[in-house]
């Protein structure tokens, strides 16, 4: 069976300062990683995956995620956090033939000004 | 373009009473996905529609839900005798056929927030 574990259910940065969120699966085939964003009152908004080839990937607003075999782990970075990037962050693991997203706990991140 | 659309975006309802939700799935998306969001259980999947048959209906708690798909485009997903342990909110998503790199790269919708009093 396939789980995700996201560390950390706050996380307070200051403006300015490197965002680290914490994601490890489990899985006995090889991973799809998601990252997802939910602002209040909004449904899930895709931030990056990753599924083959290149394990450091890129996202939308500056964000990126390497993933790692050898440490199960998918953390999700980002050098200089902003007011706008305070939401819910969400992980999620999915593999080929199985269809639906298996989703951690989730991570909300507050920034201080 | 146009995204995932749900309606209604909240509903109030008195336990024992049926609800129908709808999904309206971005165009040209063959499949959709519903899924639940609850203080209790996070985000949790309930089924997943390829075209109009749904191979996967695991996440469905009980038989009070089902869900149907028509045309290949709009859901419903209907709770039968709801109880207040059905408060969520639901989302609902989709995507496109699987084509390169895009594979289930889901677009969530803004969910209904469903209250059960």
């Amino acid at each position: 069976a396939q789980s995700v574990t996201q560390l950390g259910s706050h996380v307070s940065v200051s403006e300015g300062a490197l965002v680290l969120l914490r994601c490890n699966y489990s899985s006995s085939v090889p991973p799809y990683l998601f990252w997802y964003v939910q602002y209040p009152n909004q449904g899930l908004q895709l931030l990056l995956k990753y599924t083959t080839g290149a394990t450091l990937v890129k996202g939308i607003n500056g964000f990126e995620a390497e993933f790692k075999k050898s440490e199960t782990s998918f953390h999700l970075t980002k050098p200089s956090a902003h007011m706008s990037d305070a939401a819910e962050y969400f992980c999620a693991v999915s593999f080929f033939g199985n269809e639906k997203l298996t989703f951690g706990t989730g991570t909300r991140l507050t920034i201080i000004p | 373009g146009a995204g995932v659309s749900q309606s209604p975006s909240n509903k109030v309802t008195e336990k024992g009473k049926d609800v129908e939700l709808r999904c309206d799935p971005i165009s040209g998306h063959t499949a959709l996905y519903w899924y639940r969001q609850s203080l209790g259980q996070g985000l949790e999947f309930l089924i997943y529609f390829q075209g109009n048959s749904a191979p996967d209906k695991s996440g469905l708690p009980s038989d009070r839900f089902s869900a149907e798909r028509t045309g290949g485009s709009v859901s419903t997903l209907t709770i039968q005798r709801t109880q207040q342990e059905d408060s969520a909110v639901y989302l609902c998503a989709s995507r496109l056929p699987y084509l390169g790199d895009s594979y289930n790269e889901q677009f969530f919708g803004p969910g209904t927030r469903l209250t059960v009093l």
